[in-house]
């Protein structure tokens, strides 16, 4: 199947600083991605949807200021987290589609402190 | 807006057990649905998935699932677990509107399956 890389894999940053988080296609080019977050003991939640060459498609509840999604290439979806607060802290889960299949990364947990 | 209810948060089993994670979902319109895997460290991986036909689907590792389109449910079963099916399971639907509606997935709770050997 195909594989989606995501890094990094965990990130400590301090309150008020921004994070990237990466997300690339490693053996296919995906036009779209889609970024997900999960609390704890909670579900993934779709933030938004990546589309390259164009600006990301938020969620109803999702603030594409505090959230910026950049997909330059076809193989690269970054995501990042600005001023980030401890309220941020999630695991953040990328996924692209392939047909009518999903492939996920292996998400990056983000710890604000 | 849709939304996709795993009623059991922990299951715990013993090896050669029989399995059925409950999985409902609440949408009025045509739904696609998956069942995806998570083992430890590991990506979520689909275990199978629904789109028309048999209500009957068969996945990957022994898994099987039944869509009841009156219950709204598409439950998962395996008539034997082994102590590598422990993991965290989510259920999940989307749309069925074909193009990137696929990715746009509504998942489940999720559901940790501890099995014991």
């Amino acid at each position: 199947g195909a594989v989606v890389s995501q890094h990094p894999s965990w990130v400590i940053c301090k309150s008020g600083t921004s994070v990237k988080i990466e997300c690339r296609s490693l053996d296919f080019q995906a036009t779209t991605m889609f970024w997900y977050r999960q609390f704890p003991k909670q579900s993934l939640m779709l933030m938004a949807t990546s589309n390259e060459g164009s600006k990301a498609t938020y969620e109803q509840g999702v603030e594409k200021d505090k959230f910026l999604i950049n997909h330059a290439s076809l193989t690269l979806s970054t995501l990042t987290v600005t001023s980030a607060h401890p309220e941020d802290s999630s695991f953040y889960i990328c996924s692209a589609q392939v047909h009518t299949e999903a492939f996920f990364g292996q998400g990056t947990r983000l710890t604000v402190v | 807006a849709q939304s996709v209810s795993q009623h059991n948060h922990h299951v715990i089993l013993s090896e050669a057990a029989s399995l059925e994670l409950g999985c409902n979902y609440s949408y009025g319109g045509t739904v696609n649905l998956f069942w995806y895997v998570q083992y430890p460290g590991q990506h979520l991986q689909l275990l199978l998935k629904y789109f028309s036909g048999d209500p009957l689907v068969k996945g990957i590792k022994g898994f099987e699932a039944e869509f009841i389109k009156s219950k709204f449910s598409f439950n998962l079963r395996k008539p034997s677990v082994q102590w590598s099916d422990t993991a965290e399971y989510f259920c999940a639907v989307t749309l069925n509107a074909g193009g990137t509606s696929y990715g746009k997935l509504t998942f489940g709770q999720g559901t940790i399956l501890t099995v014991h050997p």
